[in-house]
Order: structure tokens, then sequence, then C-alpha cells
């Protein structure tokens, strides 16, 4: 059973682009949540999603960031704009139902915005 | 409002020697999990260990050992015997145990221990 898979790995982007990271759960799972670690500073929350529907996202920046986790593929995270402020390590965590004891982590996205 | 203090920024030490690690949380749920994260200079996020709050006992794995006291809302980590592999930044994180349809079991983290084991 693969873990949670993360890509790309490492995204460099300019100024103004559009930045997507995309999260695929581990086989079964159908929550996400995704976290956002700036450098030299902890993991904070961002969003929590279900299948389809978008259960929390209290941490989101209000603008430029969005989040979906649609029923056929991966959930993605969408950063458009982006600016140096949004250089950082993005995690996804899934998990089969909404207990954290079942939260796996994925290896990251590090965002460079040059 | 959850919330996860490590005010250790930095520690280094020498190989063999004992580290402690302290964190402390607050909380105002009753039932909540208490977790250890490691991460390696190459970035990913290792999973070391869950406690559930009902569960006080003290636990040892290796080298690694977890002292939990509810009475302090601590929940320290203590590496034994340390080696320079074990150099990495240590969080500690939180959640709820029981989990609202509204917000799930999202993990609150410290804000990390940059642990160097110096050879």
């Amino acid at each position: 059973n693969a873990g949670v898979m993360q890509n790309p790995r490492h995204l460099v982007r300019r100024r103004g682009q559009e930045a997507r990271l995309r999260c695929s759960p581990m086989k079964g799972h159908s929550h996400v949540y995704w976290y956002r670690q700036l450098p030299e500073e902890g993991l904070k929350f961002m969003v929590y999603l279900q299948k389809e529907n978008i259960i929390d996202e209290s941490g989101m920046p209000k603008e430029r960031f969005s989040a979906e986790f649609p029923k056929e593929g991966p959930s993605i995270l969408r950063i458009q704009q982006v600016v140096r402020g949004d250089s950082a390590a993005y995690f996804c965590a899934s998990s089969p139902q909404t207990n954290a004891a079942e939260q796996f982590f994925g290896p990251g996205t590090r965002l460079t915005v040059l | 409002a959850q919330k996860v203090t490590q005010a250790q920024t930095e520690i280094s030490v020498v190989e063999k020697e004992d580290v402690t690690l302290d964190c402390v949380y607050e909380t105002r749920d009753t039932t909540y999990y208490l977790f250890w994260y490691k991460q390696p200079p190459s970035g990913e996020l290792v999973f070391l260990i869950r406690r559930n709050s009902f569960d006080e006992q003290n636990e040892i794995s290796g080298r690694y050992s977890w002292n939990f006291q509810k009475s302090t809302s601590s929940f320290n980590f203590t590496i034994t015997a340390s080696q320079v592999v074990d150099s990495a930044v240590y969080f500690c994180a939180l959640s709820r145990s029981s989990p609202r349809e509204t917000s799930g079991s999202r993990l609150t983290f410290g804000e990390g221990t940059q642990l160097t084991v110096n050879p």
C-alpha cells in the first residue's frame, strides 16, 4: 500500500505565476489536511477536505489560495499570483476517517518563489 | 483553542549524552492525542509516537522515551545516548481525539526544537 504521494517535490515559480500542488492520499483515505511550514517555523494547518467538500478552511489565507479534493484524482492546493512570502514547504496528510489517530503525512512540496 | 509550546529553540549536545526535549500544551478538550515527529535535514516528517490523554504511562522505545504528565500538561521526549543521526528538528503536536465534523482532527504543532548532536 503506497503512502501519501505529493508532487512535485520541488517547485520553483516566479512572482505572479500560479503554483499547483498535488496530494494523492493513501488508498481508501477520503480525508485530506494541508499544512504549511514557513522557513524556521512549525507546521500550520491550512485546510481540511473530504471528497468533493471543503470542511474547514480557517487556516487558509483569504486571497490567492484555494483547495479542492475532487471525486476522482488528487487533492490540489492552488496558489495564484505567488509572492516571495509563499515560499515554504507544503505538507498534506490523509486519514481514512475523521480520527487523527490515523493521519499519515506525505513528503511535502517545497515551493520557492523567485 | 489549542496551543503547543516548545520553549527550546535549539539544543546542542555531544554524542552519547542524554537529551530531553520539552513540550507543554494547552487544550480545553478532555480527551486528546499528543504526538512527536522528527524532521531530518531531508525535510520529510517522521512519525515517532502518538499518546492518548487517557494513557499516562510513560513509554520507552529503544533509546527514546516519553514522559506524559497530565497534571503539568507536558509531554517531554528523552533521547538516551544520543547519536549524530538524531540531529533533526523535533515537533510536538496536539489534536482532539473526539473530532468534530466541522474541523476534523487537525494537528496543532509547536515551533520545533532543532537538535544538533556533535561527534
